[in-house]
């Protein structure tokens, strides 16, 4: 199966820097790759996605970068602010086309602090 | 819509006892998801469902069972509660127009002593 593995697993930040995720993962029929950013008691919520005809992904502040020959995929955030603050988690999912692929394989996750 | 929703929000049972999480979706999606979330762990898939009647295993299933009766509904049971399973549950349902996100519940602590 899948396994995602992500780092690092801590990261602080001043505001108004950038910060840097990175994944990589085993599954060469992956395709899509999701982040997600878990506030302090909340539910994950998605934030950006990529799929793997496509290299790179932007979204006003973030943005996520997909390295299909390497395996390995980043969420950008630049110009960070205090609400950036939370866990992030990246995702793999091979193709849905096929039973048994429906699911997605998370990362352990990261703790992105923001220190004003 | 209230999107997804799960019941209860917290629980403290002891070891040994049974209970059940209650999941409900009302955005007719298909696909319902049940994950545990402890510390380092990150998200990890327990049971999952790709329609109404069917579920399938995911990557740590012993010591669970669930249920999907009705397409809006996905029960996550434990029989005979152990302290391994304290943890914090996250529901999930995925379909619809925003096919691939998957929407999560607010969660639901449980504590096993």
């Amino acid at each position: 199966g899948e396994n995602v593995e992500q780092h690092p697993s801590t990261l602080s930040v001043q505001e108004g820097d950038s910060a840097v995720i990175k994944c990589t993962y085993s599954d060469s029929a992956s395709n899509y790759f999701p982040w997600y950013k878990q506030e302090l008691g909340k539910r994950p919520q998605l934030i950006i996605d990529i799929r793997s005809n496509v290299g790179e992904k932007k979204d006003q502040r973030i943005a996520v970068t997909l390295n299909k020959t390497a395996k390995h995929f980043s969420l950008h955030i630049t110009e960070t602010q205090p609400e950036d603050s939370a866990v992030y988690f990246c995702a793999a999912r091979p193709s849905i086309s096929n039973f048994g692929n429906e699911k997605l394989t998370f990362g352990t996750g990261t703790r992105l602090t923001i220190i004003p | 819509n209230a999107g997804v929703t799960q019941t209860p929000k917290f629980r403290v049972l002891k070891t040994g006892q049974s209970m059940t999480l209650l999941c409900a979706q009302d955005m007719n999606h298909e696909y319902m998801y049940w994950y545990r979330q402890d510390p380092g762990m990150g998200l990890r898939l327990i049971h999952y469902s790709v329609g109404e009647g069917t579920t399938a295993k995911g990557e740590v299933p012993d010591g669970y069972n669930v249920s999907r009766l009705k397409k809006q509904n996905f029960l996550l049971g434990l029989e005979s509660a152990a302290p391994s399973q304290t943890s914090v549950y996250f529901c999930a349902s995925r379909g619809g127009k925003r096919y691939n996100e998957q929407f999560f519940g607010p969660g639901t602590r449980l504590t096993v002593l």
